[in-house]
């Protein structure tokens, strides 16, 4: 397995356009987290999904924000009439869960850096 | 929420020195995690390590739980240890975490 996957890597986009970004997690990983970071700042828990559910979203998830994951693979999370405020890391983790789990460490991809102007 | 306080916030070695980097949790430790920041953005996962102590190499970690704080201990520090030093906690829907260590390592 590679990793975890993020696509693109950095999207520039003007304000109010919708932007969509895509994360393929390891496979056999079943749980799968969205995080924005800013500058200076450590990252920030926007959502959780455990397989298909979307079980955790914080308050930071304004309806802009949604996000899937069809069939508990990859997912998306897409940001509707985009603010420069909105301008960040975006980062997707996944990690392992059940009680065959010995470690739920979380594999982090390499973000997609979005740039609102 | 749980508040994750980090110490120092910089660190500047000269290589082959060591360090001890702290985090201190306002709440009882859950799924503690150590995470590596690397100057592209990258983040590694160092150590999950809710509770007792862990080795890497070169790196380790000890979490005592009951009283609410964990360390990371970098010997013989390269150039390649530079970048930001996370750490984290929460439950197993999210992770809470630090400002972040930065660490600059000289030649």
């Amino acid at each position: 397995d590679t990793g975890v996957s993020q696509n693109p890597r950095h999207k520039i986009t003007k304000r109010g356009q919708n932007v969509t970004f895509r994360c393929d997690p390891i496979s056999e990983h079943n749980r799968l987290y969205w995080y924005r970071q800013t500058l200076g700042q450590g990252p920030e828990f926007l959502t959780y999904f455990q397989n298909e559910a979307q079980l955790e979203k914080s308050r930071l998830l304004s309806d802009r924000f949604s996000a899937e994951r069809p069939k508990g693979s990859f997912s998306t999370l897409e940001i509707q009439r985009t603010e420069q405020g909105d301008s960040a890391m975006y980062l997707c983790a996944s990690s392992l869960a059940g009680d065959q789990a010995r470690d739920y460490g979380y594999t982090f991809g390499s973000g997609t850096r979005l740039t609102v102007v | 929420g749980i508040q994750v306080e980090q110490s120092p916030p910089d660190l500047i070695l000269q290589e082959g020195a060591n360090s001890t980097l702290r985090c201190n949790f306002s709440d009882s430790v859950n799924n503690l995690q150590w995470f590596h920041q690397n100057p592209w953005g990258q983040l590694i996962n160092l150590f999950y390590i809710p509770s007792g102590t862990k080795q890497n190499g070169r790196l380790s970690a000890t979490t005592v739980a009951t009283e609410r704080y964990s360390l990371l201990y970098i010997s013989s520090s390269q150039t390649t240890d530079s970048g930001v030093y996370f750490c984290s906690s929460g439950s197993a829907r999210q992770l809470t975490f630090g400002s972040g260590t930065q660490l600059t390592v000289l030649p």
